[in-house]
């Protein structure tokens, strides 16, 4: 069966400080992978997506960035965080083809800036 | 911009049907209709999704109107276990990956 671990599970980051978020897929083969960010009492809101390795497409202007060096891993980055890059960042995967429906998300990480 | 409309908040008693609205007047003819829903602290699970005709599967039914400017998610008998954010999107294709646009979702309560 097919799993997807985020680490950490909550991080308190201070500003201007680096970011690095990890998502692993394990049980499948070349998915389509997502990173997503919740605002408190909002809706997900997706920064990135990805479709292969080094393939990453941004969909929000922003302070962050997005790598896939491996198939099944996917990392979201920072230089310097800003206040405003507090929330649940949360990544997803889905299959390749006719059923790539479904999204499976992962248990997010909670990141706060101070 | 979510491009989809969905009540604040809902209420269901257990063991009764609940229907959730949602608006989506914009919807274009490719774009698909998910329902995500989320409990607090977790990411969000797949419930159900379509293109023009009514969809049903183990969790739920999906009612979509004939000009596909509105559906209705139905939950055919409300558990505890139901009582999450509900969350109603646009789905389209870009490439080979499916892009989601959350809205806000109906918060829905369900009463022992």
């Amino acid at each position: 069966s097919q799993t997807i671990h985020q680490w950490p599970a909550t991080l308190v980051q201070p500003v201007g400080s680096p970011l690095s978020l990890e998502c692993t897929v394990e049980g499948t083969s070349n998915p389509n992978l997502y990173w997503y960010r919740q605002a408190a009492g909002r809706g997900l809101q997706l920064l990135f997506y990805s479709v292969g390795i080094g393939q990453i497409s941004s969909e929000v202007p922003q302070n962050l960035s997005a790598s896939r060096p491996q198939d099944r891993q996917f990392i979201l980055s920072s230089k310097k965080l800003l206040l405003s890059d507090s929330g649940f960042y949360l990544c997803a995967w889905s299959v390749v083809g006719p059923s790539r429906d479904e999204q499976f998300f992962g248990p997010g990480t909670r990141l706060t800036v101070l | 911009d979510a491009k989809t409309t969905q009540p604040n908040s809902m209420e269901s008693n257990e063991e009764e049907p609940v229907h959730l609205p949602c608006n989506h007047s914009t919807i274009s003819g490719t774009d698909y209709i998910h329902w995500y829903r989320q409990l607090p602290s977790q990411g969000p699970e797949y419930v159900i999704h379509g293109l023009t005709s009514n969809v049903n599967n183990r969790m739920a039914s999906l009612a979509i109107a004939e000009d596909r400017k509105s559906s209705t998610l139905i939950l055919h008998r409300a558990t505890l276990r139901d009582a999450a954010v509900y969350y109603c999107i646009r789905a389209f294709s870009s490439g080979s990956a499916r892009q989601l646009t959350f809205g806000s979702g109906t918060q829905l309560t369900v009463l022992p």
